[in-house]
């Protein structure tokens, strides 16, 4: 079946520093969508991709379609305390298959 | 404007048994989509129902199925219990099947079998 492989699985940064996460699959994706869960709650989405070589902000999370429909990144700019957590990448495939297939996180701690 | 509603927040079972879980869509949402995530792991997709009918299946045994009402809302159920069903499940609506359609996560039912 269809995997997406996220990298890297665990990071510690300091406050302050840029963080960066990737997702590769070998299928293509329509949508590609970013997620970060707290424990014990839901997962929230972050940023929504949706053509090919889209790159979009929020605040200072910034990620991007990559041009071959088969990867993309977050980047998280000056991170923060509350910035720990799990992230999550997820791609939905095209016609009947509406569901997302997540990666398998990246968890996010950041020294104070 | 609500988000994705689930319930029970956590629920405990014992083995072969059977457990119902719930879900309500934001409003206005047709779609409902079932994930499983066991602990420490990513998110399986389960179930995915739209306009009250069953759209896509994941790869899991027939004991997991459920069901989609006329006011959007879902139930999960899980029969004949196994140990290994414990895990988070989690619910995510988004407004239709189309191509783009976001989905968006409800808080979760964790589902502990003994």
């Amino acid at each position: 079946g269809q995997q997406l492989n996220q990298s890297p699985q665990s990071m510690f940064i300091q406050e302050g520093e840029d963080v960066s996460m990737n997702c590769t699959s070998s299928s293509i994706f329509n949508t590609w969508l970013w997620y970060k869960q707290d424990p014990g709650e839901g997962p929230v989405l972050l940023i929504a991709l949706y053509k090919a070589g889209e790159l979009t902000s929020n605040g200072r999370l910034t990620a991007q379609f990559g041009i071959t429909r088969k990867d993309s990144f977050l980047n998280i700019s000056a991170s923060i305390p509350s910035d720990v957590g799990i992230y999550f990448c997820a791609g939905r495939l095209g016609g009947s298959q509406g569901n997302l297939i997540f990666g398998k996180g990246t968890k996010l701690s950041v020294k104070p | 404007e609500a988000g994705v509603t689930q319930s029970p927040t956590h629920l405990i079972k014992t083995r072969g048994q059977q457990a119902t879980l719930r879900c309500s869509p934001i409003s206005g949402h047709t779609s409902v989509y079932w994930y499983q995530q066991a602990l420490g792991l990513g998110l399986q997709f389960l179930l995915w129902y739209d306009e009250g009918e069953e759209r896509n299946r994941g790869n899991f045994p027939p004991r997991f199925s459920g069901r989609q009402f006329p006011n959007y809302s879902s139930e999960l159920n899980v029969n004949a219990l196994e140990l290994e069903d414990s895990a988070l499940y989690l619910c995510a609506s988004s407004l239709g099947a189309r191509e783009g359609e976001t989905q968006y996560f409800g808080p979760g039912t964790r589902l502990l079998v003994l």
